[in-house]
């Protein structure tokens, strides 16, 4: 059973070419994160939501639109790709806010990645 | 801002060895939570260890244990007894409720485990 899932796992594409990436969590959980590793390693955090509402978006440029229809989902559209993007893109979900008497977990669970190549 | 900084690009330690990998924060909160992320070349993100700052006591998950020192925004991670599948990335993570709950993540750290 996969917690959180991504796809594609690898996506090649031009420049100047629109495309998205899926994210789906079957963890129950309230707030799924994007985050974005660049070649150095680096992890920072894009956005997250919380039962669909934008919490956090982290000066992204606006060719970056996270869409969620629901808690359990999370995805990323890219449109006029460049070649600083190309990274790999983490999704991660966590439980934030507990329900009355739930537990929150605070651990962020993430996805394989995506390996986002733009030539 | 908060802001994590891991010193040591990269550890090397022989099998069955302790290795500690240092990580130091910058924060003006006083409850947060501090994790251990490994990323082997899978590239999949493990939890290895969390810290809740209001707890005094060290944690600790088998050969990982970590040495929390609050007052000096110290939150370094040791591997005991060294595995050669212990050999990834390791990330520091420091998570702030007031910052909408994202993870800062360090520069990371390459752990080698030479047999």
């Amino acid at each position: 059973d996969t917690a959180v899932s991504q796809t594609p796992k690898y996506l090649v594409t031009q420049m100047g070419n629109d495309k998205s990436i899926k994210c789906e969590q079957n963890l129950g959980h309230d707030t799924m994160y994007w985050y974005k590793q660049d070649s150095k390693k680096f992890l920072k955090i894009m956005f997250s939501y919380n039962n669909k509402e934008l919490i956090i978006n982290e000066t992204v440029p606006n060719r970056f639109s996270p869409k969620s229809p629901d808690k359990a989902h999370l995805n990323l559209h890219i449109n006029s790709l460049e070649l600083g993007d190309s990274a790999v893109y983490f999704c991660a979900s966590s439980q934030d806010l507990g329900a009355a008497g739930g537990p929150k977990s605070y651990e962020q669970y993430f996805g394989p990645g995506t390996r986002l190549t733009v030539t | 801002a908060q802001t994590v900084t891991q010193s040591q690009p990269e550890m090397s330690v022989q099998e069955a060895e302790t290795v500690t990998l240092s990580c130091t924060y910058d924060t003006s909160e006083s409850d947060y939570y501090l994790f251990w992320y490994k990323q082997p070349p899978s590239r999949q993100m493990i939890l290895v260890i969390r810290q809740e700052a209001y707890k005094q006591q060290n944690a600790t998950e088998n050969r990982f244990s970590v040495n929390f020192q609050k007052a000096a925004k110290s939150f370094s991670l040791k591997i005991s007894d060294s595995q050669l599948g212990d050999a990834a990335m390791y990330f520091c993570a420091y998570r702030s409720e007031a910052a909408g709950n994202k993870l800062t993540f360090g520069g990371g750290t390459r752990v080698l485990v030479k047999p």
